[in-house]
């Protein structure tokens, strides 16, 4: 079975950082672009990041460039997310969700999704 | 950015009516790269079209997408008490990818 299971979700304070993972199953993880999407409680989607099949490109949302990391690990089958910075609009459900496309490098449609991780940021 | 406006809101409906979700862009999107998903409460969102038009795999052939340029639709003809949800459209022909704010299908 194809599956994404995020992890790392936290309460945090405002500033702080946090590290989310995101583990694959069920597919070749080597073949696949990944994506960070977010939503924060009782809003919409809001998509965060990309990073390449080969970890060699990858795109931010405007609402966290300069405070994000995006990486991933071939060997442990995982996706990361660090986010430094953090600040109360921060709060939201982090979902990880491949892309649609093998081997793309701009990202595509996303067809498998994660349940979601949630990050609380508060004083 | 390209900015997504989905549009009623909120949309309240009976099973059986028939559903149309706008989705309008603020520059044309290249080669119809828009996708439509579906999020329940409390679940993930799920892929219903891709490419303004394309029924992701197992998606029934009530949802229909059209489309192009700067104005898609996503249809739903004879809602069934499952497809009550909220829909959202994303293009992804540009960087940033985006997403559209949401169009809530309730029912009535």
């Amino acid at each position: 079975e194809v599956q994404l299971v995020e992890s790392g979700g936290v309460v945090a304070q405002p500033g702080g950082s946090l590290r989310l993972t995101c583990a694959a199953s069920g597919f070749n993880f080597d073949e696949y672009t990944l994506h960070w999407v977010r939503q924060a409680p009782g809003k919409g989607l809001e998509w965060v990041s990309l990073i390449s099949w080969d970890g060699g490109s990858f795109e931010y949302g405007d609402s966290v460039k300069g405070r994000v990391t995006i990486s991933r690990d071939s060997s442990k089958k995982s996706l990361f997310l660090q986010l430094s910075g953090l600040r109360i609009e921060d709060t939201a459900v982090y979902y990880c969700a491949r892309d649609a496309l093998k081997w793309s490098y701009n990202g595509y449609y996303l067809d498998v999704w994660g349940k979601g991780t949630m990050v609380l940021v508060s004083s | 950015e390209i900015v997504l406006t989905q549009s009623p809101g909120t949309l309240s409906l009976s099973p059986g009516e028939r559903a149309t979700l706008s989705c309008r862009a603020s520059q044309i999107i290249s080669r119809n790269q828009l996708a439509w998903y579906q999020q329940k409460p409390g679940q993930a969102p799920r892929l219903l079209i891709y490419g303004a038009s394309n029924r992701a795999t197992g998606i029934p052939d009530r949802f229909s997408g059209d489309g192009s340029g700067t104005d898609f639709t996503l249809t739903i003809n004879r809602l069934e008490p499952e497809d009550f949800a909220v829909f959202y459209c994303q293009q992804y022909g540009a960087s940033p990818k985006t997403f559209g704010q949401g169009t809530r299908v309730d029912i009535q």
